[in-house]
This record gives structure tokens, sequence and C-alpha cells, in this order.
């Protein structure tokens, strides 16, 4: 099972661009990369996800490196309401698709 | 909205009463998930259906048992539950099990309180 891991917290201010990156060194080969954002007291929601290279799309972009061990999501101009948990997901195991979160990433953006 | 839902959105329960939560979802999934989440920890899954059987059970507690009637319905029944046991109860759902790929989309979730 792939295991992840990302900074337990992050700051930013409002208008900044937030990068926030997951390691997964044994990821597998038909491991897709996926991210999610959870807001207090609410379920997580999907945000992207990729495979290789770049991804983006209205949300965020997701860059992916040619060996996959890793990969960062990129915020654009963070507001408040981007405050949240993220969590990166890398969870092929046996064939079936376990989803194991992590602790995610708290990201904080002050005003 | 997601499509996925669950009721009730809080339970206060005392540990010697029954209850059950129930998750519906309206996406034409084939997998759903329950997932607990307590106080400033990571979710922590419980179990996955895919098609109506079960196929992961992660050392669960036996005072919680899932049902899943059939691709649209989950529940998680409770019974003698610890204060322990409190925490933010999430349902999720995939569309298929088994590929490195598939999106979870998840519910409201139920706050459960126990006494």
């Amino acid at each position: 099972l792939a295991k992840t891991t990302q900074p337990i917290s992050m700051d930013s201010y409002e208008g900044q661009e937030v990068n926030i990156t997951c390691s997964h060194n044994n990821i597998a080969t038909n491991d897709y990369i996926t991210w999610y954002q959870q807001f207090p007291s609410q379920g997580p929601r999907f945000i992207i996800q990729g495979y290789k290279t770049k991804v983006t799309n209205e949300v965020a972009s997701l860059f992916i490196p040619a060996d996959r061990k890793s990969s960062t999501l990129s915020l654009p101009r963070v507001s408040l309401s981007d405050t949240a948990v993220y969590y990166c997901l890398v969870a092929l195991r046996g064939g079936s698709y376990i989803p194991t979160f992590g602790r995610g990433t708290s990201l904080i953006v002050h005003p | 909205e997601t499509g996925v839902t669950q009721t009730p959105r809080h339970l206060v329960m005392g540990m010697t009463n029954k209850k059950s939560l129930k998750c519906e979802q309206h996406l034409g999934h084939n997998a759903m998930y329950w997932y607990k989440q307590s106080a400033k920890k990571p979710l922590e899954l419980m179990f996955v259906y895919s098609l109506e059987e079960r196929v992961e059970n992660n050392s669960v507690p036996s005072r919680f048992s899932p049902e899943c009637p059939n691709s649209s319905h989950l529940f998680l029944h409770l019974h003698t539950l610890q204060p322990e046991d409190s925490a933010l109860y999430l349902c999720a759902s995939s569309q298929d099990l088994g590929r490195g790929q598939e999106t979870q989309y998840f519910g409201p979730g139920t706050r459960l309180l126990v006494l």
C-alpha cells in the first residue's frame, strides 16, 4: 500500500499561490494521485486527479514529476474560503482501490 | 450537493441504545464506504462494499454492524457504543472498486455523540 507524506500544516495569505507537496515513494504503476479538500464537519470533496505530468482544472493544478514519487497541488490566488484540510491519496492495493486518507495538510489562509 | 445523502445529520445516544445510520447514493455507483473521523484525527476507513458485498473490514469492533441491501443504500447499525465512539461518520461512494483512479463522493456525515 502506497503511503503518503504531507506537511501537517501551512499558512498563507489571500491572493498568494499555495503549493502543497505530497511524497509517495512506493507508488504503484497503476496508481493515480487524487487530492481532496475537507472543511470542518463536512465530507471531503474531490479537487483534482492525475497520473503524470500536469493536470489543470478550474480549481487547481497538479504537478507530477516523471518518477511519480511525489506530486504538488497548486492553488492559485487563495482566498479565506480555501482554508481547509487537503488530502493526497494513492491507494491501489492488491488490484483493488482501497483509499486510505492520511493526516492531510491543514491550510490556513490569513487576510 | 454530492449525490450522497446521510441521515440523521446529528445523533445523540446512550451506551445501551440501538440506532442506525443511513446512507443513500443517487449516482449509480457500485462501491460504498463507511469512514469514522474523530476530532483532530484523519479519516479511518471502516467498511467497504462493492456490488453489495463487503470487501474490507478494518478491524472494526462488532458493536458496529454494516448492511448493504442494494448498491444504493448503506446502513451502519450501532449498539452498546462507548463514549469514544463519538465522531463524525461519513459515507462515500465511487463508481467501482478495483481501479487506481476511482473518485469518491462523500455525504455530509452524521455527527454522533455517545453519552
